[in-house]
């Protein structure tokens, strides 16, 4: 079965620096999402695409972040300055039409970020 | 502001036997309810969904049952087998345009005792 590719698995960075992670989503899929989850607290959702830009995003996606499809193949979360409270891990997903229509989200691995 | 709720965060249950798993949620405009399962150190992964339409949907051994006018939802798992153990995470939806967000509950760690 397809599936969708999160790098790296861990990521360890020092407060204030940049991280990128990287996704390969499903490949006949055209919705992306990046999600979050903190240890020990619910999934949380941070931001869907689609069509090349934001179709929607939470209250947590401020400023500090940014996503992109750079390539048609990769889906890239940023985070330009890493503060303690982003250490969770992120999920990315991929669907092949919008959730509003019923369709199920395809989660990736993970990649467990440690902001330190 | 918790609109998917599952007040069980662990359960334990003899294998074999019938695994239900429980969800609450609080908001109004959600119709489409979906199940996760998680496995340690892997993304979680689709089980199992239902449209508001309808009140029972199964696959397999595994049967969501949904109670609109209680909103709530649960997860009968029957017959429970040790790779049932797992994280599993009930997950809501609003299917109105320009909503994209799966809304998560906190999860109930489901262990099958051999």
């Amino acid at each position: 079965e397809p599936e969708v590719t999160q790098t790296p698995s861990h990521q360890v960075t020092q407060m204030g620096q940049e991280v990128i992670l990287r996704c390969v989503p499903i490949s006949n899929h055209l919705y992306f999402y990046w999600y979050r989850q903190i240890l020990g607290q619910k999934v949380e959702f941070l931001v869907s695409f689609y069509n090349n830009e934001i179709s929607e995003k939470s209250e947590i996606f401020d400023d500090q972040f940014s996503v992109e499809r750079p390539d048609g193949s990769n889906f890239t979360l940023k985070i330009r300055s890493t503060k303690l409270e982003d250490s969770a891990m992120y999920f990315c997903a991929s669907s092949e039409a919008e959730v509003a229509l019923g369709k199920k989200l395809f989660f990736g691995s993970g990649t467990q970020l440690s902001v330190l | 502001d918790q609109q998917v709720k599952q007040n069980s965060p662990s359960l334990s249950v003899q294998e074999g036997r019938i695994s239900i798993l429980n969800c609450d949620y609080t908001n109004s405009m959600f119709d489409y309810f979906l199940w996760y399962k998680k496995y340690p150190a892997e993304g979680p992964t689709f089980l199992i969904s239902i449209s508001s339409i309808k009140d029972k949907n199964e696959d397999g051994r595994f049967t969501v049952f949904l109670n609109k006018s209680a909103k709530h939802l649960s997860l009968h798992i029957v017959p429970s087998q040790p790779g049932d153990s797992a994280v599993y995470f009930c997950a809501a939806s609003a299917r109105v345009v320009g909503n994209e967000k799966l809304t998560f509950g906190t999860g109930t760690r489901l262990t099958i005792i051999p």
